[in-house]
């Protein structure tokens, strides 16, 4: 079955602390990995996706993920949170190819604190 | 990248009566897409698959004759809530992607539905 488990609901860091949001996924194929980033209210916007090549992506605002194959991850870091990443996050796993639909994780909120 | 337009971003409507969200896919052709549903402090659950000229593809306990799903052209899919109740408020996100190898798919902005 494919699935996605964000193991951590609600993470709150301190403005310039490092961050790491954990994800681990079950897919049958090769998967194509995403991270989203919801604000309140808002629709979703991709900070980063994974499909192949070098296993640590960058992505928008200053994030990055590591992809592991032998431990089926897909984390995603941030070295120094400023209060407006104060969001939701989700972790996302679609097939490498075709025209499929993407598997979500329930989610992470983060805040931050001063 | 693509853009993914929802059309309206917020309805509030009385119960009963029926919502017809349309998604856009403004600079691609799209066979596909694929409507998602998001309760409050959720994920995103996916409902159903839109398909160009055929029928939708429906997730198992989403009902098809509430949820009609119309894709009549390679740019817009629509989802009409039909007889809406309050218990159908909710967050109705569209995506789609580019025909191709890779499997991008770019989502709309969402729709805010208020069922009173």
């Amino acid at each position: 079955a494919q699935s996605v488990t964000q193991p951590d609901i609600h993470i709150t860091v301190s403005e310039g602390a490092s961050l790491e949001l954990r994800c681990n996924y079950s897919y049958g194929a090769t998967p194509y990995l995403f991270w989203y980033v919801q604000s309140p209210g808002q629709g979703l916007q991709l900070l980063l996706k994974y499909f192949s090549g070098d296993t640590l992506v960058q992505g928008i605002k200053g994030f990055e993920a590591e992809f592991k194959r032998s431990q089926s991850s897909f984390n995603l870091r941030k070295p120094s949170v400023h209060w407006s990443d104060a969001a939701e996050y989700f972790c996302a796993v679609g097939a490498y190819s075709g025209n499929t639909p993407l598997v979500f994780g329930k989610g992470t909120r983060l805040s931050v604190i001063a | 990248g693509a853009v993914v337009s929802q059309h309206p971003s917020r309805v509030i409507c009385k119960s009963g009566t029926s919502v017809k969200i349309e998604c856009r896919s403004l600079d691609f052709q799209a066979t596909t897409m694929f409507w998602y549903r998001q309760f409050p402090k959720q994920s995103l659950m996916l409902m159903a698959t839109s398909n160009e000229g055929s029928k939708a593809t429906y997730e198992q306990g989403v009902e098809k004759d509430k949820f009609l799903i119309n894709h009549a052209s390679l740019t817009l899919s629509t989802l009409t809530v039909t007889s809406a109740h309050p218990e159908d408020s909710s967050f109705y996100i569209c995506s789609a992607g580019p025909a191709g190898v890779y499997n991008e798919q770019f989502f709309g902005p969402g729709t805010r539905l208020t069922v009173l």
